[in-house]
C-alpha cells in the first residue's frame, strides 16, 4: 500500500536559519512523483517542489531543496534562510504514475519561524 | 491565467442535509480532483474527473458524488450529511499527462455540519 509518513508534528526554526522537514514514503511502484506543499491558514495548497522517481539530481526551487534518498525512501524538504512568512503547515505528497492523478498526503508538519 | 476558484468559502449545514460545492478549473487544465481535509489531518483523495467522467475514487461512500462540466469546472455533492463530514474540501485542477505534475489547488470550502 502507498503511504506517506511525516513524523514531525511541529518544528521551530530561527529566522534566517535552515530547517529540514522529514518525509518517508512507501510504494512498490518504480514510477512515482514526490511533492511538497505549503498550506497557510487560508487553506490553499501552494506547490513548492517536485521530485520524480527517475530524476538523477535532487530538485531545487529557490530556497527549497529536496533531499531525495531513494534507497531509504525519504524525500526531506530543506528550507534555507527561513523567513517569518514560511510559518505554515507543510505537506509531503506522492503520486504513483499508474494510479492516475491521485495524490497521497502525509499528516503534515507545522513550521513556526521565530524572529 | 486564472487559478482555481472554489465556492462557497464557508458553509454550515445540518446533519442529514445535502450540499453542493463548486470548483472552477485553471485555464488549460482538463482534470479536477477533490480532497477532504479533516482538522489536523492531511488531505484525503475523494475522486477525480476527466472528460466529464469519474476517473478514480478514494475510500468514500456513494453519498459523495460529483460532476464535471464541458468547461472542466466541477461540483462535489454530499448527501445525508454526517457530523464527520465537517472538513475543508479542496479542489485541484491539472492537465492529464503522465509526466505532468502541475496541480493547482483552490483555497477550499470549509464545511461545518451541526
Amino acid at each position: 500500500a502507498q503511504k506517506i509518513t511525516q513524523t514531525q508534528p511541529g518544528m521551530f526554526v530561527q529566522e534566517k536559519e535552515a530547517v529540514t522537514l522529514d518525509c518517508t514514503y512507501d510504494t512498490s511502484d518504480p514510477s512515482y512523483g514526490l511533492f511538497w506543499y505549503k498550506q497557510p491558514s487560508s487553506g490553499e495548497m501552494i506547490f513548492l517542489i517536485y521530485q520524480g522517481s527517475y530524476d538523477q539530481q535532487n530538485a531545487t526551487e529557490g530556497r527549497y531543496s529536496l533531499n531525495f534518498q531513494k534507497a531509504r525512501k525519504s524525500a526531506n524538504l530543506v528550507i534555507s534562510a527561513s523567513q517569518l512568512g514560511d510559518s505554515a503547515m507543510y505537506f509531503c505528497a506522492m503520486r504513483v504514475t499508474n494510479q492516475g492523478g491521485k495524490l497521497i498526503f502525509g499528516q503534515g508538519t507545522e513550521l513556526s519561524v521565530k524572529p | 491565467e486564472t487559478g482555481v476558484t472554489q465556492s462557497p468559502t464557508h458553509l454550515i449545514k445540518t446533519r442529514g442535509q445535502q450540499v453542493t460545492l463548486r470548483c472552477s478549473s485553471q485555464s488549460g487544465h482538463n482534470t479536477v480532483s477533490w480532497y477532504q481535509q479533516a482538522l489536523g489531518q492531511g488531505p484525503q483523495f475523494i475522486f477525480q474527473y476527466y472528460r466529464e467522467e469519474e476517473n478514480g475514487r478514494g475510500n468514500f461512500p456513494p453519498r459523495f458524488s460529483g460532476l464535471q462540466f464541458p468547461n472542466y469546472s466541477s461540483e462535489l455533492n454530499v448527501n445525508a450529511l454526517e457530523l464527520d463530514d465537517s472538513a475543508l474540501y479542496l479542489c485541484a485542477s491539472s492537465f492529464r499527462d503522465t509526466r505532468s505534475y502541475g496541480y493547482t489547488f483552490g483555497s477550499g470550502t470549509r464545511l461545518t455540519v451541526v
